[in-house]
C-alpha cells in the first residue's frame, strides 16, 4: 500500500530563516509521481510541484527548492529566506501510474513564519 | 484560478438535513475526487470518479453518496447531517493520467448547527 509521512506536524521559524519540510513515502510501484501542495490560511489548496519517479533532478523555483532522493524515499521541500506569506499548511502527495490515479496525501506540516 | 468550480461556497444547515455539493472539473479533466477536511485536520479522501464511473472509495460514510454525470460534473450528497459533518469539502479534478496533478476547487464550507 502507498503511504506518505510528514513527521513534522508544526514548524515555526523567524522570517528570513531557511526551513525544510520533510516528506517520506512508501510505494511498491516503480513508476509514481510526487506532489507538493500549499494551503494558506485562506483555505484553498494550491499545487506547487510535480516530480516523476524516474527524474531525480532537483528543482529550484525562486525561493523554493525540492530534493528528491529515491534511495531514501524522500521528497523534501526547502524554503529559503522564508517570508510571512509562506505561512501555510503544506501537503506532500503520491500518485500511482494507473489510469484514474490513486492519490495519497500526507497529514501536512503547518509552517508558521514569524515576523 | 484552478479551473475547478465548487458551489456553494458556504452552507449552513441543521442536523438531520440533507445537502448537495456541486463540482465542475477543469475542462478536459476526467477524474473527480472529493475530500473532507475537518478543522485543523488533514485531507480525508472520500470518493473518486473517473469518466463517470466510481474509481475508488475512501472513508465515506453510508449517509454520503456521490455521482459523476455524463458532462463530468459531480455532486456529493450528504444526508442525515450530524454536527460532526461540519467541515470543508473539497472537490479536485485531474486528467486521470499518471503524472497529472490534482487541481482543487476552493471548497464548500459546511456548518451543521
Amino acid at each position: 500500500a502507498q503511504k506518505v509521512t510528514q513527521a513534522q506536524t508544526e514548524i515555526s521559524v523567524v522570517e528570513k530563516e531557511d526551513v525544510t519540510l520533510d516528506c517520506v513515502y512508501e510505494t511498491r510501484d516503480t513508476t509514481y509521481y510526487l506532489f507538493w501542495y500549499k494551503q494558506p490560511p485562506s483555505g484553498e489548496l494550491v499545487f506547487l510541484i510535480r516530480r516523476n519517479s524516474f527524474d531525480e533532478q532537483n528543482e529550484i523555483s525562486g525561493r523554493y527548492s525540492w530534493n528528491f532522493q529515491k534511495s531514501t524515499s524522500s521528497f523534501n521541500f526547502t524554503i529559503t529566506a522564508s517570508q510571512v506569506v509562506d505561512s501555510a499548511v503544506y501537503f506532500c502527495a503520491l500518485s500511482d501510474h494507473n489510469y484514474g490515479q490513486n492519490f495519497v496525501f500526507g497529514p501536512g506540516t503547518r509552517l508558521s513564519v514569524l515576523p | 484560478d484552478s479551473g475547478v468550480t465548487q458551489t456553494p461556497k458556504h452552507l449552513i444547515t441543521a442536523t438531520g438535513q440533507r445537502v448537495t455539493l456541486r463540482c465542475s472539473p477543469r475542462s478536459g479533466d476526467l477524474s473527480v475526487y472529493w475530500y473532507q477536511q475537518s478543522l485543523d485536520q488533514g485531507l480525508q479522501f472520500l470518493i473518486q470518479y473517473y469518466n463517470g464511473e466510481e474509481r475508488a472509495k475512501g472513508n465515506i460514510l453510508e449517509r454520503f453518496s456521490a455521482q459523476q454525470f455524463p458532462d463530468l460534473h459531480s455532486e456529493l450528497n450528504l444526508s442525515s447531517l450530524e454536527l460532526g459533518d461540519s467541515a470543508l469539502y473539497f472537490c479536485a479534478s485531474s486528467a486521470g493520467e499518471g503524472n497529472s496533478p490534482l487541481h482543487f476547487g476552493n471548497g464548500t464550507r459546511l456548518t451543521v448547527t
